[in-house]
């Protein structure tokens, strides 16, 4: 079976200081990864997603960076972190998109609680 | 520009009663729709999801309708229980071959016993 796991739980952060959140997926090969941020009092916002190794897509302009350095780890960074960076912070995978398959849910990690100070 | 859209932020419920969760959608080319469930500094979980060839699906006490001439779906729980107490999102599906998912800002759910 397939697992996702984000690390770390909670993280609490000064402004100005560098961001690095996993997540790494098993059970599974060349799965779509996305990184959601869910805001105080607002949905789950789409920041990145990755169809495979290397290939990135932003979805909003933003102080954060991804990466994909394996095909089951995705990673999520900043360089320096703003108040309005604070938020809960999701990973979530699914299968590929192959020919006559309807839809692919997408399965949540645990999250990270970002809390910046 | 939100393209899903949960108007009501929170909706209380006494047990046994149907809760009723609504979605409006802009984007006429969505084609297929979910809910999800979330419980605090947890991850959301799947909980049913629609194609927009149907109108209904229905999963034990969850049935999901979709008018897709008003834009609108909702989620029907009943009977509703304290353990259905959540946040629950809709998303739906950006129809790029990509299978990103736009979501709902969630509504929260609170059963009352």
């Amino acid at each position: 079976s397939q697992t996702i796991h984000q690390w770390p739980a909670t993280l609490v952060q000064p402004v100005g200081s560098p961001l690095s959140l996993e997540c790494t997926v098993e059970g599974t090969s060349n799965p779509n990864l996305y990184w959601y941020r869910q805001a105080a009092g607002r949905g789950l916002q789409l920041l990145f997603y990755s169809v495979g190794i290397g290939q990135i897509s932003s979805e909003v302009p933003q102080n954060l960076s991804a990466s994909r350095p394996q095909d089951r780890q995705f990673i999520l960074s900043s360089k320096k972190l703003l108040l309005s960076d604070s938020g809960f912070y999701l990973c979530a995978w699914s299968d590929i998109w192959t020919s006559g398959r309807v839809y692919n849910e997408q399965f949540f990690g645990p999250g990270t609680r970002l809390t910046v100070l | 520009d939100q393209q899903v859209k949960q108007n009501s932020p929170s909706l209380s419920v006494q047990e046994g009663r149907i809760s009723i969760l609504n979605c409006d959608y802009t984007n006429s080319m969505f084609d297929y729709f979910l809910w999800y469930k979330k419980y605090p500094a947890e991850g959301p979980t799947f909980l049913i999801s629609i194609s927009s060839i149907k109108d209904k699906n229905e999963d034990g006490r969850f049935t999901v309708f979709l008018n897709k001439s008003a834009k609108h779906l909702s989620l029907h729980i009943v009977p509703s229980q304290p353990g259905d107490s959540a946040v629950y999102f809709c998303a739906a599906s950006n129809p790029s071959g990509t299978y990103k998912y736009i979501f709902g800002t969630g509504t929260r759910l609170k059963v009352l016993a």
